[in-house]
């Protein structure tokens, strides 16, 4: 069975700087897709950014990006110039490929944005 | 924009009531899912549907049922509340599989 780690329960940047968070998975599929989710206190949970395991190619959102090192079965994200609306819990999934499959969320790093 | 509707934001009941929490999608999206989510654990996926009365369990789908007579719709029933139900419970809705999944606002109920 596939697994998400995050292995950061809570991480702090300070504005304007730049904050990293991680993610690995467990999978034996070659064939799949990686998600990072922001959820704002108290606000929907929204996609930030997502990548296809068969592009090499790492995905960019504006101040957000990935690394994805498909050997490692790594997936960490990257949020520059970090902004006090930053401030939220993030997830990291995964999804198998093909027509069904559903989303595997890792437990959550909570990001905190120090003006 | 998709808009994915939850009935309640709060909602209290008592041990052994039945519940109904109600989700509402506008984008005619085939798939709908019901999540719950706790502290430290993350969202754990209780149970979805590809189509219109079709339903699959998820991983933890003991102690829910659920309904999906229309397209846009897609409910989560608790048949006889517990207090280990205490959850915020999040619905989803996506195109297809492999697209990205909508959330609603989140139910966040109660238990006593």
């Amino acid at each position: 069975a596939q697994t998400v780690t995050q292995s950061q329960p809570e991480m702090s940047v300070q504005e304007a700087e730049t904050v990293t968070l991680s993610c690995t998975y467990d999978t034996s599929e070659s064939d799949y897709y990686l998600f990072w989710y922001k959820q704002p206190p108290s606000r929907q949970m929204i996609l930030v950014i997502r990548q296809e395991a068969y592009k090499q190619q790492n995905a960019t959102e504006n101040r957000f990006s990935v690394n994805f090192q498909k050997a490692a079965k790594s997936f960490s994200l990257k949020i520059s110039d970090s902004q006090l609306g930053d401030a939220a819990m993030y997830f990291c999934a995964y999804r198998n490929g093909g027509s069904q499959g559903n989303l595997i969320f890792g437990k959550g790093t909570k990001l905190s944005v120090k003006p | 924009d998709v808009k994915v509707t939850q009935s309640s934001r709060y909602l209290v009941k008592r041990t052994g009531e039945k519940v109904f929490l109600e989700c509402v999608q506008d984008m005619d999206h085939e798939n709908m899912f019901w999540y719950r989510q706790d502290p430290g654990l993350g969202l754990r996926l209780i149970y979805f549907s590809y189509d219109v009365k079709m339903k699959e369990k998820g991983d933890i789908p003991e102690g829910y049922s659920v309904s999906r007579e229309k397209k846009e719709r897609f409910s989560l029933i608790l048949e006889s509340a517990s207090t280990n139900q205490t959850s915020m419970y999040l619905c989803a809705s996506s195109l297809l599989p492999s697209n990205e999944q909508f959330f609603g606002p989140g139910t966040r109920l109660t238990v006593l």
